[in-house]
């Protein structure tokens, strides 16, 4: 089956500067990659998301780049804020619904002011 | 428009105790999903639907059943439940929307057996 491993575990930034996270993936089939964010006690939400016939994707402050050869995916967040503080996840699926996701075991970032 | 429900939000067990995990949407998704998530980890699949009367086994299924009987609702029961299942659970729906498809979980279900 698919196996998601992410880094860091823990990143601290300083506001303003740039955090990335990095994802690796296991399975070659896997065409779908989502990235949650989830704050202490809630539940996962979806910021942004990249399919396999797509190199990057951005929203806004967030971008997600695939690299398919190499099987890793990246989130950037540019311009940190202290609302960015959250735990940040990587899952990726090999099915169109999107809905039999891996997840990777998580990133805490810190957004220090 | 309520999105993705669960109840209870807190349950404590005895070992070998069983119970049912409620799930429900209203947004007609077809697609739906129980995942678990222990403390510091990310979430594991147990179970998933793609339409009513259509479940099959995730990532970690031992232990737990589903039915899909309707599209709204996708409840996870635990058989005989032990302290290794305790963990918060995550239902979640998602639906094909402008290309992407977009997942919603539900708030959570914190289950403790002791």
């Amino acid at each position: 089956g698919e196996n998601v491993e992410q880094h860091p575990s823990t990143l601290s930034v300083q506001e303003g500067d740039s955090a990335v996270i990095k994802c690796t993936y296991s399975d070659s089939a896997s065409n779908y990659f989502p990235w949650y964010k989830q704050e202490l006690g809630k539940r996962p939400q979806l910021i942004i998301d990249i399919r396999s016939n797509v190199g990057e994707k951005k929203d806004q402050r967030i971008a997600v780049t695939l690299n398919k050869t190499a099987k890793h995916f990246s989130l950037h967040i540019t311009e940190t804020q202290p609302e960015d503080s959250a735990v940040y996840f990587c899952a990726a699926s090999n099915n169109n619904a999107g809905n039999m996701l891996t997840f990777g075991g998580g990133t805490r970032l810190m957004v220090k002011p | 428009n309520a999105g993705v429900t669960q109840t209870p939000k807190f349950q404590v067990l005895k070992t070998g105790q069983s119970m049912t995990l409620q799930c429900a949407q209203d947004m007609n998704h077809e697609y739906m999903s129980w995942y678990r998530q222990d403390p510091g980890m990310g979430l594991r699949l147990i179970h998933y639907s793609v339409g009513a009367g259509i479940t099959d086994q995730g990532e970690v299924p031992n232990g737990y059943n589903v039915s899909r009987s309707t599209t709204e609702d996708f409840p996870l029961r635990l058989l005989s439940a032990a302290p290794s299942q305790t963990s918060v659970y995550f239902c979640a729906s998602s639906i094909l929307a402008g290309g992407t498809y977009e997942q919603y979980f539900g708030p959570g279900t914190r289950l403790t057996v002791t």
